[in-house]
């Protein structure tokens, strides 16, 4: 069964500064796409950014870049200047092709931005 | 464009009793997922249809969980008779393609007391 790993419940940044937040899975499968997701306070869960797990080239959104590694199953964000309203819950997810298409979060990850 | 709407937002509960959700998808996503988030854990799957068929039941937690779709459309997820783990956010997302970017409600906060 495909598992997806957050291990910081919890983190802070300046404004203006870089985070990287951390996400890692397990799955036997070749091909699958992985997704950050972020829910604002009282808000809505928004796609941030998507990689398809047959591209080697990271995927870049503006201010948001990921580091994918294949072969260690880790999927991290980079966020680079920080904004206030960067704060929010990350989810890291993982999407299953083989059969049926069923997305498998993270615990998510509470990030604050500081001004 | 009208998002995914979910009603109610926050609905409190006495253990024993029953309760629905609704979901309203973005019009046209025929994909149609439900989710539960209990405090501090993961965002869990419960089910997944396509239209108004069930593609996928696998994470529904037991027979007191029921799905529909009607129609296509709108789903309702009914949880009868209410238990007290049965608390947590529900998640209702919509997509139009089956890799595609999912499209989230804000969720119903089910309290069971």
């Amino acid at each position: 069964a495909q598992t997806v790993t957050q291990s910081q419940p919890e983190m802070s940044v300046q404004e203006a500064e870089t985070v990287t937040l951390s996400c890692t899975y397990d799955t036997s499968e070749n091909n699958y796409y992985l997704f950050w997701y972020k829910q604002p306070p009282s808000r809505q869960m928004i796609l941030v950014i998507r990689q398809e797990a047959y591209k080697q080239q990271n995927a870049t959104e503006n201010r948001f870049s990921v580091n994918f590694q294949k072969a260690a199953k880790s999927f991290s964000l980079k966020i680079s200047d920080s904004q206030l309203g960067d704060t929010a819950m990350y989810f890291c997810a993982f999407l299953t092709t083989s059969g049926t298409y069923k997305y498998i979060f993270g615990t998510g990850t509470r990030l604050k931005v500081l001004a | 464009e009208a998002g995914v709407t979910q009603f109610p937002s926050h609905s409190v509960i006495e253990k024993g009793q029953t309760v629905t959700l609704r979901c309203d998808p973005i019009s046209g996503h025929d994909n149609l997922y439900w989710y539960r988030r209990v405090m501090g854990k993961e965002i869990k799957f419960l089910l997944h249809f396509v239209k108004e068929s069930k593609q996928d039941e696998s994470g529904m937690p037991n027979n007191r969980f029921l799905a529909e779709r009607t129609g296509g459309t709108y789903s309702t997820l009914k949880v009868q008779p209410a238990e007290l783990e049965d608390s947590g956010v529900y998640f209702c997302a919509s997509s139009q393609l089956f890799t595609g970017e999912l499209f989230f409600g804000e969720g119903s906060r089910l309290t069971v007391l």
